[in-house]
């Protein structure tokens, strides 16, 4: 197994284009996290999934932001009509139960322009 | 969440070792306390965790107060690698099997010297 994989590493977009980015999480982690980093700051939890279902959405997500995990496996992150405060690094982490160690992936960094 | 506060910035010099303290005064009794490190351009990778006795691993120990409001992540002899910001974190077990998510603060940025 290679780890938590995240695609594309690096996204540049037009402000009020959608971007969606793509996690592969370690096979069989049933919990599948997505936070958002910006510089200097730690990560911030966005949503998290057990199997295929979205268990907490922060308030942070607005409207704009979908997340999707079919069938339990990899999950996308969508985000409509970017904006330039949208820059960030997009960070998605997977673990299973009873396991306390969470496994992150290097993350996507986008940035709106 | 119950809040941690860790201070913004260490230093140490290689091969010295190096404790970095947290401290979690609202800590509840089924708080474990997680520590994560992120190097530069990775993602968090995990360290070690522990609920009240001290813990070791191949890559840290963990010392935990008696009376749970802090904890200290020792780093026995620092290497350049070790260069990164360490989270302290508390999560709950919910329902004895899967541990709540990651609250991240702003974390230490450990700083070390050859």
């Amino acid at each position: 197994d290679t780890g938590v994989s995240q695609n594309p590493r690096h996204k540049i977009t037009k402000r009020g284009q959608n971007v969606t980015f793509r996690c592969d999480p370690i096979s069989e982690h049933n919990r599948l996290y997505w936070y958002r980093q910006t510089l200097g700051q730690g990560p911030e939890f966005l949503t998290y999934f057990q199997n295929e279902a979205q268990l907490e959405k922060s308030r942070l997500l607005s409207d704009r932001f979908s997340a999707e995990r079919p069938k339990g496996s990899f999950s996308t992150l969508e985000i409509q009509r970017t904006e330039q405060g949208d820059s960030a690094m997009y960070l998605c982490a997977s673990r299973t139960d009873g396991v306390p160690e969470a496994f992150f992936g290097q993350g996507t960094r986008l940035t709106v322009v | 969440d119950a809040k941690t506060t860790q201070p913004n910035s260490m230093e140490s010099n290689e091969e010295e070792p190096v404790h970095l303290p947290c401290n979690h005064s609202t800590i509840s009794g089924t708080d474990y306390i997680h520590w994560y490190r992120q190097l530069p351009s990775q993602g968090p990778e995990y360290v070690i965790h522990g609920l009240t006795s001290n813990v070791n691993n191949r890559m840290a120990s963990l010392a935990i107060a008696e009376d749970r409001k802090s904890s200290t992540l020792i780093l026995h002899r620092a290497t350049l690698r070790d260069a990164a910001v360490y989270y302290c974190i508390l999560s709950q077990l919910a329902g004895g099997t899967s541990y709540g998510k990651l609250t991240f603060g702003q974390g230490t940025i450990l700083t070390v010297h050859p």
